[in-house]
């Protein structure tokens, strides 16, 4: 079965901090995708890889980074929080045309 | 005009009937099409996928794709309160390689 792991199932940070959510797959696979979701918005795409170090942004990266330095993790990095980057945030992969296996997720709550 | 579009719902249905979830997209040139499951507090889970025009069955799940009419669905046999979930379709657009978008989901509740 593909895993999907991320580091923290709940986190609770200060508006201001520097926030580093961490995602690791062990199928090889060459994408991987961070979202958030949030009641009445969906699963909306903040950042997309394709490869080590390749990166797209998706719908709403403002406010946000990530890092791939190793295929099998991307980290999403929230620079300076904010209470309005309180939500749901879901890692996922997927191979080439493939359907995305998500993590169990991290709620993240900005204070 | 989103990409994805979905009803809302919710979609009530009593247990034992057909649930029919519908999703369209507006990507012409869209490849590939995804049907996701998420309970309450939990991830989406892949249940099905479909590349091409037509039906695609597994277990008491059918997804069908029409591409001309940019449209996929999903059928739910045999409904169980189990099924009860939020069903969302995600869609890799043709103009954006590997990126999954996904629709805003439609809740299903199936009673007893």
């Amino acid at each position: 079965d593909v895993k999907v792991t991320q580091s923290s199932r709940y986190l609770v940070k200060r508006t201001g901090e520097k926030v580093f959510l961490e995602c690791v797959q062990d199928m090889d696979h060459e994408n991987m995708f961070w979202y958030r979701q949030d009641p009445g918005l969906g699963l909306r795409l903040i950042y997309f890889s394709y490869d080590v170090k390749m990166k797209e942004k998706g719908d709403i990266p403002e406010g946000y980074s990530v890092s791939r330095e190793k295929k099998e993790r991307f980290s999403l990095i929230l620079e300076s929080a904010s209470t309005n980057q309180t939500s749901m945030y879901l890692c996922a992969s997927s191979g080439p045309g493939r359907g995305a296996f998500f993590g169990q997720g991290t709620r993240l709550t900005v204070v | 005009q989103k990409e994805v579009e979905q009803n809302s719902g919710p979609l009530s249905v009593p247990e034992g009937a057909i649930a029919s979830l519908n999703c369209t997209y507006s990507d012409r040139g869209s490849q590939s099409f995804f049907w996701y499951r998420q309970y309450s507090g939990k991830s989406p889970e892949l249940i099905m996928s479909i590349y091409s025009n037509g039906d695609k069955e597994d277990g008491r799940f059918t997804a069908q794709l029409n591409k001309a009419s940019q449209y996929v669905s999903l059928l739910i046999r045999d409904s169980q309160p189990s099924d009860s979930a939020t069903y969302l379709c995600a869609v890799t657009l043709n103009n954006a390689g590997n990126m999954l978008t996904f629709g805003g989901g439609t809740r299903l509740m199936v009673k007893p």
